[in-house]
């Protein structure tokens, strides 16, 4: 089965650049999905389709792909930011999500 | 704007069979361009995905659950709905249902969840 791979935490300072990755076997060729959850809150959909914005996400983030690699990347990081985000994909009649990265702004 | 809201048990006994319903506003559960999901989230882990159905009764299935699983959807009531056997304390999480739209291929509306515990 396809497996997704992020790192469990990363530390942003405030108004800086996070980015977090997703690691899966040539992800490049897939369509990749980020969701942010905030705690005691459901998932939300911040980037569909690699480096697309669903409507009332902002432009500070971004997603782009390659290789083996997707990444999320968050400029200016508020602390509104600090949560945790999971990236996903379609495979094989699945879907698949990743483990999960805790954003902590400092 | 879409809507949508579970409503389960809360507590199931382990060897039970949970059944949990996502209520639709805003929207039709026969809208063919939406595939309806669960996914859920266990304490303090990520999340695993769990279904995914279409009003045409095309479905997936996470293969480690699918021998203890039915989806299903009802356009009179504009619900869709889930149903889980055979129950385990490993089955505890917060379960979610979601709408998956062809246009961007991604769970795009979530609900709130409904956390589902099981115990004796």
């Amino acid at each position: 089965s396809y497996e997704l791979t992020q790192p469990p935490s990363l530390s942003v300072a405030l108004g800086q650049t996070a980015t977090i990755s997703c690691e899966g076997n040539d992800i490049g060729s897939k369509s990749v999905h980020w969701y942010q959850q905030r705690p005691g809150q459901a998932p939300v959909l911040v980037i569909y389709g690699t480096s697309n914005w669903p409507s009332g996400i902002p432009e500070r983030f971004s997603g782009s792909s390659s290789g083996n690699t997707a990444t999320l990347t968050i400029t200016s990081a508020q602390a509104g930011d600090e949560a945790d985000y999971y990236c996903q994909v379609w495979d094989r009649r699945t879907e698949v999500f990743g483990g999960g990265t805790r954003l902590t702004v400092l | 704007q879409l809507l949508l809201q579970e409503s389960g048990p809360g507590l199931v006994k382990p060897s039970e069979t949970l059944s949990l319903t996502c209520s639709v506003s805003g929207g039709s559960v026969s809208n063919t361009d939406y595939f309806w999901g669960w996914i859920r989230q266990p304490p303090g882990q990520g999340l695993e995905w769990i279904g995914t159905k279409h009003h045409s009764g095309s479905g997936y299935y996470n293969p480690s659950l699918r021998s203890r699983l039915t989806m299903s959807i009802d356009t009179s009531k504009n619900q869709f709905s889930v149903t889980m056997t055979s129950l385990t304390a490993a089955d505890t999480a917060v379960y979610y249902c979601a709408s998956r739209i062809k246009t961007k291929n991604a769970f795009d509306v979530w609900g709130q969840g409904t956390k589902v515990s099981v115990s004796s």
